[in-house]
C-alpha cells in the first residue's frame, strides 16, 4: 500500500518568513495530493491540493508542487502569520483506488511574533 | 456547501459499553464515507471505507467486530465501537466523498471518546 513521509515533524518560523514542508510517496501511481490544516481538536481542512497532471499550483499566500518523477510534493507557505500556526498534514490518495487517503505524520508549524 | 457533521462530539462512557457515533453529509450525497482514528499528536489513520449499500472495507489490523459499521443510507454512516476498552480512547474522524467529485473528502468536526 500507500506509505507517505513528511518532514519535518516540528517547524518554526519568525511571521514573514517563509515555511516548507516537504512529503515522499510510494505508489507512484497515486494521483491526488491534498495539504491539511488542522487545528488542535478539530477538523482537518483542506487548504490547497494537486493533481498528478500539473507541477504547482498557487493560492495566495500557499503553493504547492509535485515532482512525479521524485514522487515526492512540497507545500510552500509565504508571509507566515501567527494564525497559519498549526499542524499541516499532507495525504496522497488513487483514484479508482477507492480514493483512500494515505496520510503523512504532519508538521507542527510555529510562527512566533 | 459540502458540510459533514458528526454526533456527539465527545462521549464518556465505561469500560464494556458500545458507543455509536455518527457521520452525517448534510448537503450532498456521499456514497463513500471513510473512518480515520487519531491519537494525541498523530497522524489521521484509516480505519475504515464505507460504501451504501454494501459492507465495509477494513483496513489491516482494525477489527471488524469490534468497530462495527453501517452505511445505510447516502448520507449516514455509523461506527459502532463494541465493548469499548481505555486503548479505544481517541478522537474519531468521519469524512465523506461527494458523488459528483472525483477527489475532495470533506471531513466531519470529530468525536472525542474517553473510555474509563
Amino acid at each position: 500500500g500507500e506509505n507517505v513521509e513528511q518532514h519535518p515533524s516540528t517547524l518554526s518560523v519568525q511571521e514573514g518568513d517563509s515555511a516548507v514542508i516537504k512529503c515522499t510517496y510510494s505508489d507512484s501511481a497515486s494521483n491526488y495530493f491534498p495539504w491539511y490544516k488542522q487545528e488542535l481538536g478539530k477538523r482537518p481542512q483542506l487548504i490547497i491540493d494537486i493533481r498528478s497532471n500539473v507541477g504547482e499550483k498557487k493560492d495566495q499566500r500557499i503553493a504547492v508542487t509535485l515532482n512525479k518523477t521524485a514522487k515526492h510534493f512540497s507545500l510552500h507557505i509565504t508571509e507566515t502569520q501567527p494564525e497559519d500556526s498549526a499542524v499541516y498534514f499532507c495525504a496522497a490518495s488513487l483514484t479508482g483506488g477507492g480514493n483512500k487517503l494515505t496520510f503523512g505524520t504532519g508538521t507542527q508549524l510555529k510562527v512566533e511574533l | 456547501g459540502a458540510v459533514v457533521s458528526q454526533h456527539p462530539s465527545r462521549v464518556i462512557c465505561k469500560s464494556g459499553t458500545s458507543v455509536k457515533i455518527e457521520c452525517r453529509s448534510l448537503d450532498f450525497q456521499a456514497t463513500t464515507m471513510f473512518w480515520y482514528r487519531q491519537f494525541p499528536k498523530k497522524s489521521l489513520m484509516l480505519m475504515a471505507t464505507s460504501n451504501e449499500g454494501s459492507k465495509a472495507t477494513y483496513e489491516q489490523g482494525v477489527e471488524k467486530d469490534k468497530f462495527l459499521i453501517n452505511h445505510a443510507s447516502l448520507t449516514l454512516s455509523t461506527l459502532t465501537v463494541t465493548s469499548a476498552h481505555p486503548e479505544d480512547s481517541s478522537f474519531y474522524i468521519c469524512s465523506a466523498r461527494n458523488s459528483g467529485t472525483r477527489f475532495e473528502q470533506f471531513f466531519g468536526p470529530g468525536t472525542r471518546l474517553t473510555v474509563l
